[in-house]
Formats: structure tokens, C-alpha cells, sequence
């Protein structure tokens, strides 16, 4: 499986934006980068993803380097409720793991109010 | 739309005891997994299935069975319980390829004493 490079946390103030890293160098031409998070004692929760072109949705931007060797999820304005633990994936579209979502340590987001 | 429901919410067994956790989706989704989270740590998986009647290992499968013989119901049950399985329990569905969002229950709390 493809592997992603996360910091273990990284720290925000509330209303500023969160550019959150992922190193992803052994990703295949076929793979989705998926970002999720984890609030506190709650299951993991979709957040956005992508292939090659960066996307927007309501939670959050993706931006995907060129090579797709990284990815950065951006959160315009951090609120309180984005403190969480985010997780960069990796998911293959095609063959017998595409099921799969192989999960690392994440990154732990501290939001200040 | 209720999404991805596991019950119970929280368990306690006793060493040696069996029990099932239960595990339904309203979404026709053909992929369903479990997954197990320790304290710090990412999720890892259990069991997975590509639809009814398929079921696979995943990466820690030992002590624990599944089957699947409907779309909407993935149970997984414990066959003796043991003090190591004590973790929280996620399960979790998706359409199939890597383009898919994955939706997770709340999770289930389980001790073993």
C-alpha cells in the first residue's frame, strides 16, 4: 500500500486559515488522495478528495502538487469545531484494495480560540 | 437517510465471552469493514467485505469472524473475548472505487475485564 507522511500535529488560531501537509511519494497514477477527520470520540468523517486537479467543496480546499507526490488540505477559516485529528489516504481505483482505507497516525489539529 | 449504524454503543464483556456487534447500512453500498482504533492510535482493519456473501481478512483478523448475507447488515462477532481486544470499533461503507467517499458509524466502545 502507498503510504503517506503527516506531522503529528500542528496548532491554529480560530478564523485564520490551516494549511494542513501530506507527503504521498509512492503514490500510483490510479490512486485517490482522501483527506478524513476525527473529532473527538466520534468516527472518522468524510472531509474531500481528489485525483489530479485541486478541489473545493464546503469543508475544505485540496490542493495536489503537480507530480501528485503531495497534497495540502486547506481550511480557510479554522472554527473551534475543526479541532480534530486529520488523516491523509491514499485509495486505489482499481484491483483488489480499492475497498481499502489504511489509516496512519494522522495529524492532531489544536484550534485557540 | 440514517447512514451507517452501529450498536451497541458501549460493552463490557468478561474474558471468554462471545458477542457480536452489529453493523447496518441504508445506502446500498457493496463495500463494508471493520476497523479497530487503540487508544493514539489510527484505525486499523479487521475484516472487510466486497459484497454479500464475500468476506476477506484485513490486517489484524485474529480473533474475530464476519459474514455478510445482506447488502445492509455486516456483523462481527467475537469468538472468545480477550483483555487485547478492548478498543473502540468502527465500521464503515463506501460504493466501490477509489473516487468513493467512506461513511463510518459512531463507533462501538468495548472493555474486557
Amino acid at each position: 500500500d502507498a503510504k503517506t507522511t503527516q506531522p503529528n500535529s500542528m496548532e491554529s488560531n480560530e478564523e485564520e486559515p490551516v494549511h494542513l501537509p501530506c507527503n504521498h511519494s509512492t503514490i500510483s497514477g490510479t490512486d485517490y488522495i482522501h483527506w478524513y477527520r476525527q473529532l473527538p470520540s466520534q468516527g472518522p468523517e468524510y472531509v474531500i478528495h481528489g485525483l489530479t486537479s485541486n478541489v473545493n467543496n464546503r469543508m475544505a480546499s485540496l490542493a495536489i502538487a503537480e507530480d501528485r507526490k503531495s497534497s495540502t488540505l486547506i481550511l480557510h477559516r479554522a472554527t473551534l469545531r475543526d479541532a480534530a485529528v486529520y488523516y491523509c489516504i491514499l485509495r486505489a481505483n482499481s484491483g483488489g484494495s480499492n475497498y481499502k482505507l489504511t489509516f496512519g497516525k494522522g495529524t492532531l489539529l489544536t484550534v485557540n480560540p | 437517510n440514517a447512514g451507517v449504524t452501529q450498536t451497541p454503543k458501549f460493552q463490557v464483556l468478561k474474558t471468554g465471552q462471545s458477542m457480536t456487534l452489529q453493523c447496518a447500512q441504508d445506502m446500498n453500498h457493496e463495500y463494508m469493514s471493520w476497523y479497530r482504533q487503540d487508544p493514539g492510535m489510527g484505525l486499523r482493519l479487521i475484516h472487510y467485505s466486497v459484497g454479500a456473501g464475500i468476506t476477506d481478512q484485513g490486517e489484524v483478523p485474529n480473533g474475530y469472524n464476519v459474514s455478510r448475507s445482506t447488502t445492509e447488515d455486516f456483523p462481527l462477532r467475537l469468538l472468545s473475548a480477550a483483555p487485547s481486544q478492548t478498543s473502540v470499533y468502527f465500521c464503515a461503507s463506501s460504493y466501490r472505487g477509489g473516487g468513493t467517499e467512506a461513511f463510518f458509524g459512531q463507533g462501538t466502545r468495548l472493555t474486557v475485564v
